[in-house]
């Protein structure tokens, strides 16, 4: 079992739909969740971290975290063309210091 | 300017050559990390460093050299590289604020082919 599972996709949505993405974790002891952003030939760009339970939203971004299932997921509503990209999430304990460990990513399509 | 910075972006060498790849941040960040991140694998940690004079392996450290004298750099020595070692390297920093933060901020990549 991989420590962090993601559905590669591609994930497709129209424009102005929300794309939900989602990421399992196996290790019960992790306690920090970020996803990032990966665009193609760039490298990753932090657009949302989570420490505790429930709902995080900066703007049309929503981070929901579940620690008793395991589960993170990021919530992009009212999609863009320009959200087309491929979405890591990594998942972080403090015993490993600052260490992630990252799943392969889902990538996202947005039809216009 | 401010941040992190890779050099070079690409690099095309021979197998069996060594090949180092820079990093420099200007955050005072404490830790540093490179990855490497190839299809299908996403990106698996080579060695990261807590602070200067400290380092320490990842997941895939074989036939990979750093080290760390100062804080704002991050070398990584390919001491003899092989075809498959051919990839895009990240390095990345962090640091702690308020105890929980250490998000991770990631330079721009070196794409590195080895014939």
């Amino acid at each position: 079992q991989k420590e962090v599972e993601q559905n590669s996709g591609p994930l497709s949505v129209p424009e102005g739909a929300i794309a939900s993405l989602n990421c399992t974790y196996s290790d019960r002891g992790s306690q920090s969740f970020f996803w990032y952003r990966q665009y193609s030939g760039k490298s990753p760009e932090l657009i949302m971290f989570i420490y505790s339970n429930g709902d995080k939203e900066d703007g049309r971004f929503t981070a929901q975290l579940n620690k008793a299932s395991q589960y993170v997921s990021l919530l992009i509503r009212d999609s863009q063309p320009s959200d087309s990209a491929t979405y890591l999430c990594a998942v972080g304990k403090k015993s490993s210091g600052d260490k992630l460990t990252f799943g392969t990513g889902t990538r996202l399509a947005v039809r216009p | 300017d401010a941040g992190i910075t890779q050099s070079p972006r690409y690099k095309i060498t021979e197998t069996g050559r060594q090949v180092t790849l820079m990093c420099h941040q200007t955050w005072s960040h404490s830790y540093m990390f490179w990855y490497r991140q190839d299809l299908g694998h996403g990106l698996r940690l080579i060695y990261y460093s807590a602070a200067a004079d400290i380092t320490d392996k990842g997941e895939v450290p074989d036939g990979y050299v750093v080290s760390r004298s100062k804080t704002e750099n991050f070398p990584l020595t390919l001491e003899s590289a092989t075809r498959s070692q051919t990839s895009v390297y990240f390095c990345a920093s962090s640091d702690r604020r308020g105890g929980g933060d250490y998000e991770q901020y990631f330079g721009p990549g070196t794409r590195l082919t080895v014939t």
